[in-house]
């Protein structure tokens, strides 16, 4: 079985410009879910999906940060404008249903500089 | 609200000697589940051990194992028999009703096992 896929695996970009992620969950995992990691610290819930519909984004600071899963399988996180907070490892993690085990995917490191 | 304390920021170990990585918890949910995850330099979480609140048991995988102790609400993780790969970021988290199941995390434990 294959595991969550993301990409890209590491992005450079400059304050102020935009970014976008990209994951792939496990075929048939219902929830989806986006953490933000900021070094030395653990993941933090930015938004979680239920199939197509949001769950949960009371994390994602909705003035910059938005999300999609357009018919509730791939998911898109997108920055715009960036600020230099925003550098992390954006972690994408999904499940079967909400109360089952979370998978998580190899994550995307941002470097905002 | 959930809270996760992990005290330890870095540890070394010796090859193949055991290592207690700590993790406190608090929460008002009465039905919980407790997970330990391992993140490597690669950075992906990989999930180790579960252990939910009203099992009587501790739990167990391979040489990992979870000393769970309700009362002092604890739940710390064993490594037995450490081995090079085993260093990496470790994650206590916990899941509860409260918060529709969503994971907490805490801030981590690096472990260093030294040949």
């Amino acid at each position: 079985e294959a595991g969550v896929a993301q990409s890209p695996r590491y992005k450079i970009i400059e304050k102020r410009q935009s970014v976008a992620f990209w994951c792939n969950p496990i075929s048939g995992h219902a929830t989806l879910y986006w953490y933000q990691q900021i070094l030395g610290q653990g993941p933090k819930l930015l938004i979680q999906f239920q199939n197509n519909g949001v769950v949960d984004d009371s994390q994602l600071p909705k003035d910059r940060f938005s999300a999609e899963r357009l018919k509730g399988v791939d998911s898109t996180l997108k920055i715009q404008p960036a600020k230099l907070e925003d550098s992390a490892v954006y972690l994408c993690a999904s499940s079967l249903f909400s109360r089952y085990e979370q998978y998580f995917g190899p994550g995307t490191r941002l470097t905002v500089t | 609200a959930q809270k996760i304390t992990q005290t330890q920021p870095g540890m070394f170990v010796q090859e193949k000697e055991a290592v207690t990585l700590d993790c406190t918890y608090d929460t008002s949910d009465p039905s919980y589940g407790l997970f330990w995850y391992k993140q490597p330099s690669s950075g992906e979480m990989i999930f180790l051990i579960y252990q939910g609140s009203y099992d009587q048991q501790n739990a167990t995988e391979g040489r990992y194992s979870l000393n769970f102790q309700k009362a002092r609400k604890s739940a710390n993780l064993v490594i037995s028999a450490s081995q090079l790969g085993d260093s990496a970021m470790y994650f206590c988290a916990m899941r509860g009703s409260s918060n529709d199941y969503k994971l907490s995390f805490g801030a981590g434990t690096t472990v260093t096992v030294r040949a």
